[in-house]
């Protein structure tokens, strides 16, 4: 069975310091891969995707993450965060050539930046 | 602005009552999603359909049933609320197509089953 375990659970950061949270999945053959995100009182939403192509995948408000397909793992990254970064963040796979919206997601890392 | 509905943010609920939460989407979306959200425990999936009167369990589908009656929406039911059924559930829609995979959450719905 699929499975994803993100490392951190929580991490408090200053502004401008770098972020990296840890994300590996467990499935052997094709994956999709998202990293998704929840601002204090809004909606989950998408941060950032990978289906093919090129490992190093950009997102929105200056994330980016990288696919590791030797290390099954897809981390998350921003050199500066900002005040309002903080959120919870959720890495999910979808394994396989299924194309059924069917997301398996990790238990999630909040990240709290202080001013 | 496309969006996802689940009409109750916040609901309380004795042990025993029947509770219905409900969720439209106006993006003529195929598939439709009911997840939990735990503290620690992330996002699981209760129940998902890809079509009206389709469904198909989860991760963790006892104790929750669930309606697809038109298109647009999609219910979870508690047949008999219990208190380990407190949490939020997060509804979710997806195209059936190459966008499969993104999917676009509503609000969600918490509930606390006294």
């Amino acid at each position: 069975a699929q499975s994803v375990s993100q490392h951190n659970h929580h991490v408090i950061l200053s502004e401008a310091a770098s972020l990296e949270l840890g994300c590996n999945y467990s499935y052997g053959g094709t994956v999709n891969l998202f990293w998704y995100v929840q601002y204090p009182g809004q909606h989950l939403q998408l941060l950032l995707k990978y289906f093919s192509g090129d490992p190093l995948v950009k997102g929105i408000k200056g994330f980016e993450a990288e696919f590791i397909k030797s290390k099954f793992s897809f981390n998350l990254r921003k050199p500066s965060v900002q005040w309002s970064d903080t959120a919870e963040y959720f890495c999910a796979v979808n394994g396989g050539s299924s194309n059924t919206g069917k997301l398996i997601f990790g238990q999630g890392t909040t990240l709290q930046v202080k001013p | 602005d496309v969006k996802v509905t689940q009409s109750s943010r916040y609901l309380v609920k004795r042990t025993g009552e029947k509770v219905f939460l409900e969720c439209v989407q106006d993006m003529d979306h195929e598939n439709m999603f009911w997840y939990r959200q735990d503290p620690g425990l992330g996002l699981r999936l209760i129940y998902f359909s890809y079509d009206v009167k389709m469904k198909e369990k989860g991760d963790i589908p006892e104790g929750y049933s669930v309606s697809r009656e038109k298109k647009e929406r999609f219910s979870l039911i508690l047949e008999s609320a219990s208190t380990n059924q407190t949490s939020m559930y997060l509804c979710a829609s997806s195209p059936l197509t190459s966008g499969a995979n993104v999917l676009t959450f509503g609000a969600g719905s918490r509930l606390t089953v006294l």
